[in-house]
């Protein structure tokens, strides 16, 4: 079965750079959201798109946006890195609708390392 | 607010032993309660959920989890506990009425088992 594909794996980035991470979500499902996992931390709730428009928003820095395009892939945008914004970035889907399951599916992750 | 707590940093349990992995929630409202758990270097993989009905919720992998009302909890269980059960255990809640649909993770519980 397919599942959520976060791109990309890993990436690495310098203080005050941006970085752009992808989620495609299990096809379908109509709403996506991002984690953010710190080490040796549990995973803290950014942000939250249903049918393209923002649901729900959590402890999300000014310095990131977020958006879901038309074919619902999400993209998360973080500017001015800092080195605490080094961290594992899920990305989970669900399908919210009536009769949905509530089950949010997770993607592997992207590891930011801020240097 | 919503709050989920893992009173238990660590799990430890002989290979074929029972095993519990506590988590007892707060919300205002009625909740969705879910366990997952996390492999090294991989995203959160789902086991079960409670939405409504049998208190005794079965999921993936023989595990199984009991919705408590009066204490809040929803304790994760298995009969019998194999080696590859090792891994990082997180409880989740999601108050339905309250808190849109992001979830609140415990602290997460690592369970180790033995040969």
């Amino acid at each position: 079965a397919a599942g959520v594909i976060q791109s990309p794996r890993h990436l690495i980035k310098e203080k005050r750079e941006t970085a752009t991470l992808k989620c495609y979500p299990i096809p379908r499902h109509d709403t996506v959201y991002w984690y953010q996992q710190g080490p040796g931390q549990d995973p803290q709730f950014l942000i939250s798109f249903y049918e393209k428009m923002q649901s729900d928003k959590g402890s999300i820095p000014d310095r990131f946006s977020a958006q879901q395009f038309s074919d619902y892939h999400s993209e998360l945008n973080m500017s001015s890195l800092e080195l605490g914004d080094s961290a594992l970035y899920f990305c989970a889907s669900s399908f919210d609708r009536v009769g949905g399951k509530n089950i949010q599916y997770f993607g592997a992750g992207t590891r930011l390392s801020v240097l | 607010a919503q709050s989920v707590a893992q009173p238990e940093d660590q799990v430890n349990v002989a290979e074929g032993n029972p095993l519990t992995v506590k988590c007892t929630y707060s919300v205002s409202g009625n909740p969705y309660l879910f366990w997952y758990v996390q492999y090294p270097n991989r995203g959160l993989q789902f086991l079960l959920k409670y939405i409504t009905g049998d208190n005794l919720v079965k999921g993936s992998y023989g595990f199984e989890a009991e919705f408590n009302k009066s204490q809040t909890s929803f304790h994760l269980k298995k009969p019998s506990a194999l080696v590859s059960d090792s891994a990082l255990y997180f409880c989740a809640v999601r108050d339905r009425q309250n808190a849109g649909n992001m979830l609140t993770f415990g602290g997460g519980t690592r369970l180790m088992v033995k040969p």
